[in-house]
C-alpha cells in the first residue's frame, strides 16, 4: 500500500521552514526520501531505519517514528533550490530485514518564492 | 562511474508497437528496478531484479516484461503498446546492504508517449 504524504503542496519563503510528513500502515524497516525537479530523475536525501540510525543531507534532517510508522522531513531556512517534489520511499520489514523494495508515496510539491 | 544510464530519453510510439527500453548501471549493483511516473501519482513500481538471471513482478507489471542476463543490463519490454501506457519511465539501481541500508541511484529516465 502508497504511503501517505501530507501536505499535498506547500509554499513557503525564501527562510521559512516546513515539514512534510509520511505515513504507512505497514511494519517497516527504513523511510528513505528523495527530492525531483522538474523534468529530471529523483535524487536521494536522507534515509531512516529502524532503530533510529540515519544518514543523508546536512541541511535536511528527519525523524522516524517507528511506533506510528510515520516519518517527516525537516526543511530548515529554506532556499529558493529546495522547490521541487519530495517523495517518501517506504522499506517493508521482511524476517528481520529489508525487502529491498521501495513503495513510494505521491509527493509534496514545495515551492519556494522570492 | 556514468551511474544509471537510460535510452532513450523520449519516443513515441503507435498503438500496437514494441518497443525495449534500455537500462545499465556500472556501479555492480545486485538490484534494479524500473519505476513508471503519472502526474501526482508518484513512482509505481513495475519489476525488479535481485540479482542476474533473477526478476520479480513489482505493482504494475501488465503489459511488460523484462530480463536481466547481466548484472550491468536491465532492458524493459513492451509489447503492444497502449495509450495506457504514456509515461515517465525510470531505472533504478541499489547496493546489497553489506550491515547497511543503501540508497536507491535513478537513471535520467524515457518520456514514452503512444498514440
Amino acid at each position: 500500500q502508497q504511503p501517505v504524504q501530507s501536505p499535498q503542496a506547500v509554499i513557503l519563503r525564501e527562510g521559512e521552514d516546513a515539514v512534510i510528513n509520511c505515513s504507512s500502515s505497514k511494519a517497516l524497516y527504513s523511510v528513505h526520501w528523495y527530492r525531483q525537479k522538474h523534468g529530471e530523475a529523483p535524487v536521494f536525501l536522507m534515509i531512516l531505519l529502524k532503530g533510529g540510525e540515519q544518514k543523508g543531507h546536512e541541511k535536511i534532517s528527519a525523524s522516524f517514528n517507528e511506533k506510528k510508522q510515520q516519518s517527516s522531513l525537516y526543511l530548515t531556512a529554506s532556499q529558493l533550490s529546495y522547490s521541487g517534489t519530495y517523495f517518501c520511499g517506504t522499506e517493508k520489514s521482511q524476517y528481520g530485514a529489508g525487502s529491498y523494495q521501495l513503495t513510494f508515496g505521491k509527493g509534496t510539491k514545495l515551492s519556494v518564492i522570492p | 562511474n556514468a551511474g544509471v544510464t537510460q535510452t532513450p530519453k523520449f519516443r513515441i510510439l503507435k498503438i500496437g508497437q514494441s518497443m525495449t527500453l534500455q537500462c545499465a548501471q556500472d556501479m555492480n549493483h545486485n538490484y534494479m528496478y524500473w519505476y513508471r511516473q503519472d502526474p501526482g501519482m508518484g513512482l509505481k513500481l513495475i519489476y525488479y531484479s535481485v540479482g542476474a538471471g533473477i526478476t520479480d513482478k513489482g505493482e504494475v507489471p501488465n503489459g511488460y516484461n523484462v530480463s536481466r542476463s547481466t548484472t550491468e543490463d536491465f532492458p524493459l519490454r513492451l509489447e503492444l503498446a497502449a495509450p495506457s501506457q504514456t509515461s515517465v519511465y525510470f531505472c533504478a539501481s541499489r547496493a546489497k546492504g553489506q550491515g547497511a541500508v543503501n540508497e536507491q541511484f535513478f537513471g535520467p529516465g524515457t518520456r514514452l508517449t503512444v498514440l
